[in-house]
């Protein structure tokens, strides 16, 4: 079974406008730390943030913010007035504590165009 | 402070010929990752090591790959010989050994097997 789900393969939003990136996962873990990744045109993979599953506290910085609800299994990204430098594929991930938070599962990717 | 280098971050060859793959670890990193990303597969894990030890190869598809960390600053992706359904994208990533900690990832190898 998939333990993340990014149901948005692809979305498209004209500039300034909010977009959220939806994603789903699934564990059986008491203790466990979710992940966003940017991957710009040019390929390289971004670290966005990490939370740890004891900590449900949501996250803004600058025009990013974060949604984690344990209670939907959800952890979603929002970007506020987006910019055409915003364009990229954003991957959600996961790791579990009982496989010493090593493996990584990443969801599928929700390519983002930021139309100008 | 230097992030996780990868190298050659492009690497076109013939099928059959051998290709390495190199990366050095973030200084301090004691965990280091090889993950391969595909249209079809998106991103896996390949292999990990900690403290230049592998621990988990499961992910590795076949024995024409192997891996090794001579050291805690390079460790190099192998692959012979090497076919056209190998052609990804292959990263490296670490990080400390702090429960949960993020990884940090090179820029990747964009691997093509003609």
């Amino acid at each position: 079974a998939q333990k993340v789900t990014q149901a948005q393969t692809e979305i498209s939003v004209v500039e300034k406008e909010d977009v959220t990136l939806d994603c789903v996962y699934e564990t059986r873990d008491t203790t466990y730390y979710l992940f966003w990744y940017k991957q710009p045109p040019s390929g390289e993979l971004v670290f966005l943030i990490r939370r740890n599953s004891f900590d449900e506290q949501n996250e803004i910085s600058g025009r990013y913010s974060w949604n984690f609800q344990k209670s939907t299994s959800s952890f979603n990204f929002t970007i506020t007035a987006s910019q055409v430098v915003d364009s990229a594929v954003y991957f959600c991930a996961l790791s579990e504590e009982q496989t010493g938070a090593n493996n990584l599962f990443f969801g599928t990717g929700t390519r983002l165009t930021v139309i100008p | 402070d230097a992030g996780v280098i990868q190298s050659p971050r492009h690497e076109v060859t013939e099928m059959g010929q051998e290709v390495t793959l190199r990366c050095k670890p973030i200084s301090g990193h004691d965990y280091l990752f090889w993950y391969r990303q595909t249209m079809m597969r998106g991103l896996e894990l390949l292999i990990y090591f900690n403290n230049n030890v592998p621990i988990d190869d499961s992910g590795m598809p076949e024995d024409r790959f192997s891996a090794k960390m001579p050291n805690a600053s390079f460790s190099t992706l192998k692959i012979q010989p090497s076919e056209p359904r190998d052609s990804a994208v292959y990263f490296c990533a670490s990080r400390i050994s702090s429960g949960g900690a993020n990884q940090y990832f090179g820029a990747g190898t964009r691997l093509s097997v003609l």
